[in-house]
């Protein structure tokens, strides 16, 4: 079957460094998005990775190892708004997303 | 801001009525998808459309029914739901290295 795993929550301090991590194993791998929900909201896209190592974009980065079927998701110098719930999801063999669920971040003042 | 629109945003109605959902997309993605999503909860895949043709039905039901007027316009009919069809419905368009939401339909079944 497929399975995508990530921590259901996680609380963080305003101005630290976060790491979420997701593993997974899918009928194929076409790359592994990241994407940031606010409560209410629609899902934001944050990342794309399809070969390993690491993506920067500003305060995100995001990691992946496809020998090991991992990937995470770093945010640094968390300000309060970087409180939502933070969705991998991995594109199989069938060019769908494969959803993990969630991790909801809480950040402390 | 997001280059995904779609209409309405927020939309009540009965067991009985008919009506659609629509979303549109001049980002030149030749895919594009229907998702439905609980609180707390995955989008759930309902309809992909690639090129203009449904290459993906993950067996929903035939109350809803999606139609692809051309390559920047995705519909979703609606008729007949039930209660449990309340839910935040996510259009959505992708291109390999992205894809991107709209901002949703808030739907409410009376």
């Amino acid at each position: 079957g497929q399975n995508i795993d990530q921590p259901t929550e996680m609380t963080a301090t305003e101005g630290a460094i976060v790491q979420i991590n997701c593993t997974y194993q899918t009928s194929g791998f076409n790359g592994l998005f990241w994407y940031q929900q606010h409560a209410g909201e629609a899902p934001t896209f944050l990342s794309y990775n399809v070969l390993d190592g690491l993506e920067e974009k500003g305060r995100f980065s995001s990691f992946l190892s496809r020998s090991k079927g991992y990937s995470y998701l770093l945010l640094k110098e968390l300000q309060m708004k970087d409180s939502a719930s933070y969705l991998c999801a991995v594109r199989d063999s069938n060019y769908q997303l494969i959803w993990g669920a969630g991790t909801k971040l809480i950040i402390k003042p | 801001d997001t280059e995904v629109t779609q209409t309405p945003k927020h939309l009540v109605m009965g067991m009985t009525n008919k009506k659609s959902l629509k979303c549109e997309q001049h980002m030149g993605h030749r895919a594009m998808y229907w998702y439905k999503q609980k609180a707390k909860k995955p989008p759930e895949l309902m309809f992909v459309y690639s090129y203009e043709k449904l290459s993906i039905n993950e067996s929903v039901p035939s109350r809803f029914s999606p139609e692809c007027p051309n390559s920047s316009l995705l519909n979703l009919h609606l008729h007949a739901l039930q209660p449990e069809d309340s839910a935040l419905y996510l259009c959505a368009s992708s291109l390999m290295q992205s894809q991107h939401f709209g901002d949703g339909t808030r739907l409410s079944i009376l």
